[in-house]
């Protein structure tokens, strides 16, 4: 089975550009999460959806990003304009989340470089 | 809110060596707890969990027993290999309510032949 699938794996832009992030969960899971990894900040959720409804957006950083998830075979996070300060891998995990201590299955995740 | 905190890295060993990396958590009711490695240039993948206290998680000859009394849930490994460098995330999960987990800054293992 293919696990959790991100695009693209690397993503270089230049400061104010827009950007997007794909995410395709595991098939079959109805939770979906983002998250950002930085050195500074360590793992920080960002959002996370059930039956594609957002739960929980505290996370998000401020109004410059954006998630969606119109199915539950595909969500996406865009940043708008994007900022230097928003370097960072984006991961995106998915759970068959009938219990709070099922298994998160992590993408890849994608490198966000922004100049 | 919820916290986790763990030992900061990098931790350096040689082959063979005992490993512990230490875990703590703040957090109300009875949490779910669980060891997350990063391998380079991977995400994450659950390495063990256990969801009360006394239980002990365990896989690849790592282990880790929930506390509750001491809050903590520490990871241990009595002869590491090369293949297990990597970094080491404790989380956390809580019993009901918002379904994210909760990460510690991570732990970088290195192990030297």
């Amino acid at each position: 089975d293919a696990g959790v699938i991100q695009s693209p794996r690397h993503e270089v832009t230049e400061m104010g550009q827009e950007v997007t992030l794909r995410c395709k969960p595991i098939s079959g899971h109805d939770y979906l999460f983002w998250y950002r990894q930085t050195m500074m900040r360590g793992l920080e959720l960002l959002i996370y959806f059930n039956n594609n409804v957002p739960i929980d957006d505290s996370g998000m950083p401020e109004d410059r990003f954006s998630a969606k998830m119109p199915n539950a075979s595909f969500s996406t996070l865009k940043i708008q304009p994007s900022e230097p300060r928003d370097s960072a891998v984006y991961f995106c995990a998915s759970t068959p989340g009938q219990v709070s201590y099922n298994e998160q299955f992590f993408g890849p995740g994608t490198r966000l470089t922004v100049l | 809110g919820d916290s986790v905190t763990q030992m900061e890295g990098p931790v350096t060993l040689s082959e063979e060596a005992f490993l512990t990396i230490n875990c703590t958590y703040t957090a109300t009711g009875y949490p779910s707890l669980f060891w997350y490695v990063q391998y380079p240039g991977e995400g994450l993948q659950l390495l063990l969990k256990a969801t009360k206290a006394d239980d002990k998680g365990s896989n690849k000859g790592f282990e880790a027993t929930y506390r509750k009394e001491t809050t903590s849930f520490h990871l241990e490994k009595g002869s590491v290999q090369v293949s297990d460098s990597a970094v080491y995330f404790c989380a956390l999960a809580p019993y009901t309510g918002r379904r994210a987990l909760t990460f510690g800054s991570g732990t970088r293992l290195q192990v030297q032949p």
